[in-house]
């Protein structure tokens, strides 16, 4: 199992750019998270997808949109990158089975710099 | 809303010392806690979770962790640091929801950078 994966590993744009960011996990988990990780300020939730189908605003979603693509992937997209967007981004997934707290596994990020 | 504080954002220990990481909950209702632990350059991975039953929740790598209600704290120990413990900690609560489905959202800390020195 490689568990939850993320490309790329690092990326710089430029202001305005677009850009992807993939995810993808093979533990057949049914949710699946997007956080930013930025100094001093912990991980804050981007969005989220309770499962296939479904997306959700987490914390902090604004210039960011997202894909579930299928059950095992879930996209991150950056329309317009902004210098404020500069953070090291994590996909994370869990089985989120009802009525239990399943463990959210993560990848091992992306850094974005965005100029 | 659920909120979470660790004190201390750097913390520095001796090796074979004791390591005490602290976290404060906020939570209008029975939280779930989490901790977490990041090496450089890493994602995160789980450590322990308290959830319901036993207050005293074992992790790995030696760790531990109580919940302790009265104080709304969930404060992190080993007993003697190694240096492979050098890291950053997170400390989480899960969003409690109707269970009726819905994603398991995680408010984190803003982390504890653990120093082991020699």
């Amino acid at each position: 199992n490689a568990g939850v994966t993320q490309t790329p590993k690092f990326q710089v744009l430029k202001t305005g750019q677009s850009m992807t960011l993939q995810c993808a996990q093979d533990m057949n988990h049914n949710s699946m998270y997007w956080y930013r990780q930025d100094p001093g300020m912990g991980l804050r939730l981007i969005y989220y997808s309770a499962s296939e189908g479904t997306t959700d605003k987490g914390e902090v979603p604004n210039g960011y949109n997202v894909s579930r693509l299928n059950k095992r992937e879930f996209s991150l997209r950056l329309e317009s990158a902004a210098p404020s967007q500069t953070s090291v981004y994590f996909c994370a997934s869990s089985l989120d089975r009802l009525f239990s707290t399943d463990t959210q596994y993560f990848g091992p990020g992306t850094r974005l710099t965005v100029l | 809303a659920q909120s979470v504080t660790q004190l201390g954002s750097h913390v520095s220990v001796s090796e074979g010392a004791l390591v005490l990481l602290r976290c404060n909950y906020s939570s209008s209702v029975p939280p779930y806690l989490f901790w977490y632990v990041q090496y450089p350059n890493q994602g995160l991975q789980l450590l322990l979770k308290y959830t319901t039953g036993a207050t005293l929740v074992k992790g790995i790598n030696g760790f531990e962790a109580e919940f302790k209600k009265s104080e709304t704290s969930f404060h992190l120990t080993k007993p003697s640091a190694h240096m492979s413990d050098a890291a950053e900690y997170f400390c989480a609560v899960s969003d409690l929801r109707e269970r009726t489905g819905g994603g398991n959202k995680l408010t984190f800390g803003t982390g504890t950078q653990l120093k082991v020195e020699l």
